[in-house]
């Protein structure tokens, strides 16, 4: 089955710097490849996706990459803001062949920003 | 939020005793999902529902029951609430069809 390895555990950045958080995966089969960010007390919650066919994808600050042939995904985060600390979760997900969406995901980040 | 509602949101137990865990859900979606989140595992799925009376184990479904008799309802059930079972519960959907999961506020359980 499908292997999520997300790194590092924890990040700690300055308000303003950059941040990257990065995860592989094993299924090249995999085709769908989303991002959580959960913030204390709450569900994780969606907030960039990327799909196979596309190399990489901004969202205002937040953009993420995917290199298929090395089974690698990054999640960019730039001028940081200290709403940005939460814990950030990479997810990958085989094709959805109208039956249930088998999801993989990372042991997550743990990002904080210092103001 | 994907108008999902869990219930309770924080609960304390004994041992040996059962527990359900109540997801609601107001947008009629078909498929729903029960995860537990643990430091350093992630989010890993329980038990999933495909329909009303039509569900499936996930990868970590030993000790957990799931039901749902109405498509906005799905509940998860600890017969025999042991102290492994200590988690974060979350419920989740995803539209038919579509490859996106939206999740529930979780419930923090406790067994003592």
């Amino acid at each position: 089955g499908e292997n999520v390895e997300q790194h590092p555990s924890t990040l700690s950045v300055q308000e303003g710097d950059s941040a990257v958080i990065k995860c592989t995966y094993s299924d090249s089969a995999s085709n769908y490849f989303p991002w959580y960010k959960q913030e204390l007390g709450k569900g994780p919650q969606l907030i960039i996706d990327i799909r196979s066919n596309v190399g990489e994808k901004k969202d205002q600050r937040i953009a993420v990459t995917l290199n298929k042939t090395a089974k690698h995904f990054s999640l960019h985060i730039t001028e940081t803001q200290p709403e940005d600390s939460a814990v950030y979760f990479c997810a990958a997900t085989p094709p959805n062949s109208g039956g249930y969406q088998k999801v993989t995901f990372g042991t997550g980040t743990k990002l904080q920003v210092i103001p | 939020d994907a108008g999902i509602t869990q219930s309770p949101r924080h609960k304390v137990t004994e041992t040996g005793t059962p527990v359900t865990l109540r997801c609601h859900q107001t947008e009629n979606h078909r498929y729903m999902y029960w995860y537990r989140q643990d430091p350093g595992h992630g989010l890993r799925l329980i038990h999933y529902s495909y329909g009303v009376k039509d569900t499936d184990k996930g990868e970590v479904s030993d000790g957990y029951s799931v039901s749902r008799s109405k498509t906005e309802d799905f509940l998860l059930t600890l017969e025999s609430a042991t102290s492994s079972q200590t988690s974060v519960y979350f419920c989740a959907i995803n539209p038919a069809g579509s490859n996106e999961q939206y999740f529930g506020p979780g419930t923090r359980l406790t067994v003592t």
